[in-house]
């Protein structure tokens, strides 16, 4: 089955940097958009990044862009999330996410999750 | 951007129906899928494209969708679907979740 393990999360200091990765198996993995998703305490679901099935397409939540760049390694079965100039604000638990389709960020649901990796900025 | 409107909160007795709507401007016209949250699982994809079960997914789970509002209903809501559930739409390549509502089964 589907299996999506989160690493590299931490307590970080505001303007400083922390990259996410998140291993998959059980699934082909080349052939599937990934996402990124977070949810700070008490709040919900809020999309951060997709990647398409083979990287040429990214899209972005305004908050992030510009600082959060988000990656895949076919190689590893490895999906990154580059975060720079982190702000209190970005204190949460991230997931990644398989995409049902090719993730071009139209109309696909998340069908499998990993269970998170929490990240928190603080001075 | 869009927002879409989840209750914060819904109830429903064991055995009974339970109904949590995601509402959005001309949400009919998109595609919605739903999610369920447990804290310390992973979220769990229980209805995709508005009406959709993933496999696994009980049966007692439907959806519909139309004008303003996506709607979830559990019949014969179980003490094991007591969570959150939280919509989801895809609006000019940004995806677009709902506050959540927590479902109390009593």
């Amino acid at each position: 089955q589907v299996l999506l393990v989160e690493s590299g999360g931490g307590v970080v200091q505001p303007g400083k940097s922390l990259r996410l990765s998140c291993v998959a198996s059980g699934f082909t993995f080349s052939s599937y958009g990934m996402h990124w998703v977070r949810q700070a305490p008490g709040k919900g679901l809020e999309w951060v990044a997709v990647i398409s099935f083979n990287g040429d397409e990214k899209y972005y939540v305004d908050s992030v862009k510009g600082r959060f760049t988000i990656s895949r390694d076919k190689s590893k079965n490895t999906v990154y999330l580059q975060m720079n100039s982190l702000r209190g604000e970005d204190t949460a638990l991230y997931y990644c996410a398989k995409d049902e389709g090719s993730g071009s960020g139209t109309s696909e649901a998340l069908d499998s999750w990993g269970q998170g990796t929490q990240v928190t900025v603080s001075s | 951007s869009y927002d879409l409107t989840q209750p914060l909160s819904v109830s429903v007795a064991l055995g009974q129906t339970a109904t949590i709507t995601c509402g959005g401007k001309k949400i009919g016209e998109k595609n919605v899928h739903w999610y369920q949250l447990k804290p310390g699982q992973a979220p769990v994809l229980v209805l995709y494209r508005d009406l959709n079960r993933p496999p696994g997914i009980p049966g007692r789970f439907s959806g519909s969708n139309s004008g303003n509002t996506a709607t979830l209903t559990i019949s014969g809501a179980q003490a094991g679907d007591e969570a959150d559930y939280s919509c989801q739409v895809w609006d000019s390549y940004t995806a677009v979740f709902g506050g959540g509502t927590k479902l109390t089964v009593l």
